[in-house]
């Protein structure tokens, strides 16, 4: 059964900690991505990869950092420059990044700076 | 500036009844418009979408229209269900300098009253 795995579910961090949000895809989709929701808002891109060892910044990349060393995972490291963490992270997948190309969504991490 | 706008954060209907819920652009050469439907702690799933040179998509009880002149696409449910209640995020697809970039808006909370 394919699909986009994220963990873990709930996450808690003191302020001023670094912490990093894991997202595996066994879709073998090309491209990836992370995205922030808060309330009310829609989804803003923070980084995404076309392939491996290769990704760019989005929207609202500052305060945060990724890897894409294997083609299934592209962990989020969110970082204490990053001013205002709380938010619900959604990492997806799609075949490649073109026109149209629909994304899979992971089921999200909830994170609570405390 | 917010290129994908969903002025309505929420709509109300009854179960049998049409629900339509509308999304306007600024950005003409968006190319792909897609409609996601996500329950909340979860991530979004792809429902339809429709390219920018039809007017009008279907599959099964949803059909999407778009009025490129207005610049305004509505999704269409029909008949409503309980199950149906979500938070549906339209967004927008547009192909730039060869990367293609995918705009969310802010959502509109469907409640379908049995």
């Amino acid at each position: 059964d394919g699909g986009i795995t994220q963990s873990p579910k709930y996450l808690f961090r003191k302020e001023g900690q670094n912490v990093t949000l894991s997202c595996e895809q066994n879709l073998n989709h090309d491209a990836m991505y992370w995205y922030r929701q808060d309330p009310g808002q829609g989804l803003r891109l923070i980084y995404y990869s076309q392939i491996v060892n290769d990704f760019q910044k989005g929207d609202i990349a500052e305060g945060y950092s990724v890897s894409r060393e294997k083609k299934e995972s592209f962990p989020l490291t969110v970082t204490s420059a990053q001013k205002n963490p709380t938010a619900f992270y959604l990492c997806a997948s799609s075949i490649a990044r073109l026109a149209g190309a629909r994304r899979n969504f992971g089921p999200g991490t909830r994170l609570t700076v405390l | 500036d917010q290129q994908v706008k969903q002025n309505s954060p929420s709509l109300s209907v009854q179960e049998g009844r049409i629900s339509i819920l509308n999304c306007d652009y600024t950005n003409s050469m968006f190319d792909y418009f897609l409609w996601y439907k996500k329950y909340p702690a979860e991530g979004p799933t792809f429902l339809i979408s429709i390219s920018s040179i039809k007017d009008k998509n279907e599959d099964g009880r949803f059909t999407v229209f778009l009025n490129k002149s207005a610049k305004h696409l509505s999704l269409h449910i029909v008949p409503s269900q309980p199950g149906d209640s979500a938070v549906y995020f339209c967004a927008a697809s547009v192909t730039q300098g060869g990367s293609e970039k995918l705009v969310f808006g802010k959502g509109t909370k469907l409640t379908v009253n049995p």
